[in-house]
């Protein structure tokens, strides 16, 4: 079975810091995504990785960066979290022109 | 960025009765997807569409890629208990750059 694994179920943070949301996947799938999901939003892409070293902005990239030094983990970045962040963020992997998988998410809660 | 129009919305239906929803968009995919979300967890994998026009099962869920690769739906035949979520589409550009588009959910609840 695939696994996708996030690092935290839940978070909480204070204004300004920098946090770090991490994913590792055991399937050795070249694509990986990071999504947040709020109510009456559905998911929204941020940002995603082909591959190691490569990345590319999704919808909402703004106030996030990413980081993909090894295929198997792909971490999103807050680099100054503010309220507005506060959400579901989810992960995700998949195989080129392939099916994707989710972690279980991570909640944020910026305060 | 483009959300797909997932409908209906939400569902409140007695167990052991069917379930419809359907999801449209204005661009054109060359792969469906159908997800589960329950609270607090990730979206699971319910069933992948590769071909326009196709029609796959998966126990009591079946799905199927429209013709015109604008659109798909998912049914479920008699309804349980643990059926309850919020089930979304997602379009796939397999041969563009993969990521997923998705629906805005239907929420199900189910009546005992």
């Amino acid at each position: 079975d695939v696994k996708v694994t996030q690092s935290s179920r839940y978070l909480v943070k204070r204004t300004g810091e920098k946090v770090f949301l991490e994913c590792v996947q055991d399937m050795d799938h070249e694509n990986m995504f990071w999504y947040r999901q709020d109510p009456g939003l559905g998911l929204r892409l941020i940002y995603f990785s082909y591959d190691v070293k490569m990345k590319e902005k999704g919808d909402i990239p703004e106030g996030y960066s990413v980081s993909r030094e090894k295929k198997e983990r792909f971490s999103l970045i807050l680099e100054s979290a503010s309220t507005n962040q506060t959400s579901m963020y989810l992960c995700a992997s998949s195989l080129r022109e392939s099916e994707a998988f989710f972690g279980q998410g991570t909640r944020l809660t910026v305060v | 960025g483009q959300q797909l129009n997932q409908s209906p919305q939400s569902m409140f239906i007695q167990e052991g009765e069917d379930v419809s929803m359907n999801c449209t968009s204005s661009s054109i995919f060359n792969t469906w997807l159908w997800y589960k979300q329950e609270p607090g967890e990730g979206p699971v994998l319910l069933i992948a569409l590769y071909k326009a026009g196709e029609l796959t099962s998966n126990g009591r869920l079946t799905a199927q890629f429209g013709i015109t690769r604008k659109d798909s739906f998912l049914n479920i035949s008699a309804s349980i208990p643990s059926d309850v979520g919020i089930y979304f589409c997602a379009g796939q550009d397999l041969k563009g750059n993969e990521k997923l588009t998705f629906g805005t959910g239907t929420r199900l609840t189910i009546i005992p």
